[in-house]
């Protein structure tokens, strides 16, 4: 059972928008800590995508966008392509863990 | 750039204990970073195992706690993971990770490529 809550798929053609959704409590993303986003390309470690709910690590394009609001943070992905497919997690901090909490996380199909 | 690599066995039998280093190359392990370790089973998603300080300080996921020692060798430039009491549930691939805790919450930065791990007989 993980502490974040997303769906486990989510599709989009060529060049559509897509977003993935990730839904805490009030003991992480709820209780303030912010939200990061990691994209895992098969068979590679994760790389982080996004930090503090919507910044942009250099080298990652501006397509990549994040928001929080309440206990939930989305991850939205503009101009989808194909190297965009992957496997994306949601992360918060967790203050029942005392440690970081991982979504389950979604796998992006590019159509 | 800050480089993370972990060796240790591939094969864990029941019952034993699992061991993993990750050796910190291109940067101190001194630095104002935690490091951490991270796993997925085949198939599924992350799990954070626990992280430590180069002070010596640590924090565990509580699930894991009881089995789990995570150590640092600053003269090495490495820290280590040990999990004892393994079943074929703690099969997976073990990342080591070095974490940022900051303004911007908790989050890791630089992932190591990850090894992975299988208890079986």
């Amino acid at each position: 059972q993980s502490v974040l809550t997303q769906p486990p798929s989510v599709s989009g053609a060529p060049g559509q928008r897509v977003t993935i959704s990730c839904t805490g409590s009030s003991s992480n993303i709820g209780a303030g800590y912010d939200v990061h986003w990691y994209q895992q390309l098969p068979g590679t470690a994760p790389k982080l995508l996004i930090y503090g709910n919507s910044n942009r690590p250099s080298g990652v394009p501006d397509r990549f966008s994040g928001s929080k609001s309440g206990t939930s943070a989305s991850l939205a992905i503009t101009g989808l392509q194909a190297e965009d497919e992957a496997d994306y997690y949601c992360q918060s901090y967790d203050s029942s863990l005392s440690g970081a909490g991982f979504g389950g996380g979604t796998k992006l199909t590019v159509l | 750039q800050v480089q993370l690599q972990e060796s240790g066995p591939g094969l864990v039998k029941p019952s034993g204990t699992l061991s993993l280093t990750c050796a910190v190359s291109g940067g101190s392990i001194s630095s104002s970073n935690w490091w951490s370790w991270v796993r997925q089973p085949p198939g599924k998603g992350l799990e954070w195992i626990g992280e430590i300080y180069h002070s010596g300080s640590t924090n565990y996921n509580p699930s894991l706690k009881s089995r789990v020692t995570i150590s640092v060798d600053k003269s090495k430039n490495q820290f280590s993971l040990k999990l004892s009491s393994v079943t074929a549930a703690d099969t997976a691939v073990y990342y080591c990770a070095r974490v940022v805790i900051g303004g911007s919450g908790w989050y890791v930065d630089v992932w190591g490529k990850g090894t992975t791990v299988t208890v079986s007989s």
